[in-house]
């Protein structure tokens, strides 16, 4: 079955400790990207790759991190959490020749 | 960079009732724009997407609709049921190219249908 698979679903965190979020698509799409999601601000992305070792910040970029050694794994990393990124993240990967976007579950991030 | 504006943030209707949700872009390059759905507590799913060369398309009870030069689109549900309550994305992103992937998604509305 194609699917994109984000661990943990629920994470709740104390400020400064190092978190990774993983996401793994088995769909060998080039493309994928990071998202959070706050009410009334819609799904911001926070950084996108296009291919293996090739990423590039989004709109929301500070205080994450991000690699792509693998074309099937794209994690993000929070080295220092603090509480303003308590959120709802999604992964996502794309289709390029439909441009449809594959999200993951979600994670619901709690920094305290 | 693209600005997505989503119009309204919530919208609630009866059943049988249609829905109209309206998006805004910037970005006069952007030739591709999604609708997503998230029922409450689920991932987005798209429902429906419209290219630039397209002006209209439908499929069953939803439609989309684009007006290029207005930068413009619209999502319109037909005969609203329950189910279709959820919150509904817009998105907007030039397909094709270096800025392939970054979708620039609007606020979001909350549509409720009540039976």
């Amino acid at each position: 079955e194609a699917q994109v698979t984000q661990n943990p679903r629920y994470l709740i965190t104390v400020t400064g400790k190092k978190l990774t979020v993983t996401c793994s698509q088995n769909m060998n799409h080039e493309y994928m990207s990071w998202y959070r999601q706050d009410p009334g601000l819609g799904l911001r992305q926070i950084y996108y790759s296009m291919n293996v070792e090739v990423t590039d910040k989004g709109d929301v970029p500070e205080g994450y991190k991000v690699s792509r050694k693998e074309k099937r794994n794209f994690p993000l990393i929070l080295e220092s959490p603090s509480p303003n990124q308590t959120s709802l993240y999604f992964c996502a990967s794309f289709d390029k020749s439909n441009t449809e976007a594959f999200f993951g579950q979600g994670t619901r991030l709690t920094v305290v | 960079g693209e600005n997505v504006e989503q119009h309204p943030s919530t919208l609630s209707v009866q059943e049988g009732d249609s829905a109209v949700i309206k998006c805004t872009y910037s970005d006069s390059a952007s030739n591709y724009f999604p609708w997503y759905k998230q029922e409450l507590g689920k991932r987005p799913q798209l429902i429906i997407d419209i290219r630039s060369n397209v002006g209209e398309k439908k499929d069953q009870r939803i439609a989309v609709t684009l007006n290029k030069t207005a930068k413009h689109f619209s999502l319109h549900i037909t005969e609203t049921q329950p189910e279709d309550s959820a919150v509904y994305f817009c998105a907007a992103s030039r397909a094709g190219g270096t800025s392939y992937g970054k979708l620039t998604f609007g606020q979001g509305t909350i549509l409720t249908v009540h039976p």
